[in-house]
């Protein structure tokens, strides 16, 4: 089946630093989906990317759909302690398997103030 | 918009106890919703896909007959642990497409299960 690679596992990090992480995909998805969880909550979406070469923003969070659509990144500018916690990318095919995601194993943030 | 609930958001039982767990999108209809399970330190495993009116399907390795799952309504679903055992102590997320949309899901809290 379809596999994800996400990567780095973690990361510690200065306040203010910029952060980027990335997954790819043995096989193509069609969607690409990047959530972030916090302790003893569930995933909170942070951005939706519907095509190839997408490129989205979410104030300081950029997120790109990768031309073969088997890659996604997600980068974080001047991060704040606030952005502590993991991030999961997922993929998705719509229509697909009713549309499952499939999530990476999730990259943990640390900031230090 | 897009608000997912969960009850209990946790709950302690006995081995051998059933326990209900309930997922509510509150402000969209969904007609599919998911329950995934996540132990410590580990990403989200898909449990099962639930769709309104219709029987769920279950992911290979996940017994159907334990985990119980209802999706009566367009804004509720519900997976009951059947005869819960230690292991069974997890994390439970679930989560809600909402009906016309492309694959953006949105979770619940979670409820954290215990079995003692």
């Amino acid at each position: 089946g379809q596999q994800l690679n996400q990567s780095p596992q973690s990361m510690f990090i200065q306040e203010g630093e910029d952060v980027s992480m990335n997954c790819t995909s043995s096989s193509i998805f069609n969607t690409w989906l990047w959530y972030k969880q916090e302790p003893g909550e569930g995933p909170v979406l942070l951005i939706a990317l519907y095509k190839a070469g997408e490129l989205t923003s979410n104030g300081r969070l950029t997120a790109q759909f990768g031309i073969t659509r088997k890659d996604s990144f997600l980068n974080i500018s001047a991060s704040i302690p606030s952005d502590v916690g993991i991030y999961f990318c997922a993929g998705s095919n719509y229509g697909g398997s009713q549309g499952n995601l499939i999530f990476g194993k999730g990259t943990k943030l640390s900031v230090k103030p | 918009g897009a608000v997912v609930s969960q009850h209990p958001s946790w709950v302690i039982c006995k081995s051998g106890t059933s326990v209900k767990i309930e997922c509510r999108s509150l402000d969209f209809q969904a007609t599919t919703m998911f329950w995934y399970r996540q132990f410590p330190k580990q990403s989200l495993m898909l449990m099962a896909t639930s769709n309104e009116g219709s029987k769920a399907t279950y992911e290979q390795g996940v017994e159907k007959d334990k985990f119980l799952i209802n999706h009566a309504s367009l804004t509720l679903s519900t997976l009951t642990v059947t005869s819960a055992h230690p292991e069974d102590s997890s994390f439970y997320i679930c989560s809600a497409r909402r009906s016309g949309s492309y694959n953006e899901q949105f979770f619940g809290p979670g409820t954290r299960l215990t079995v003692l």
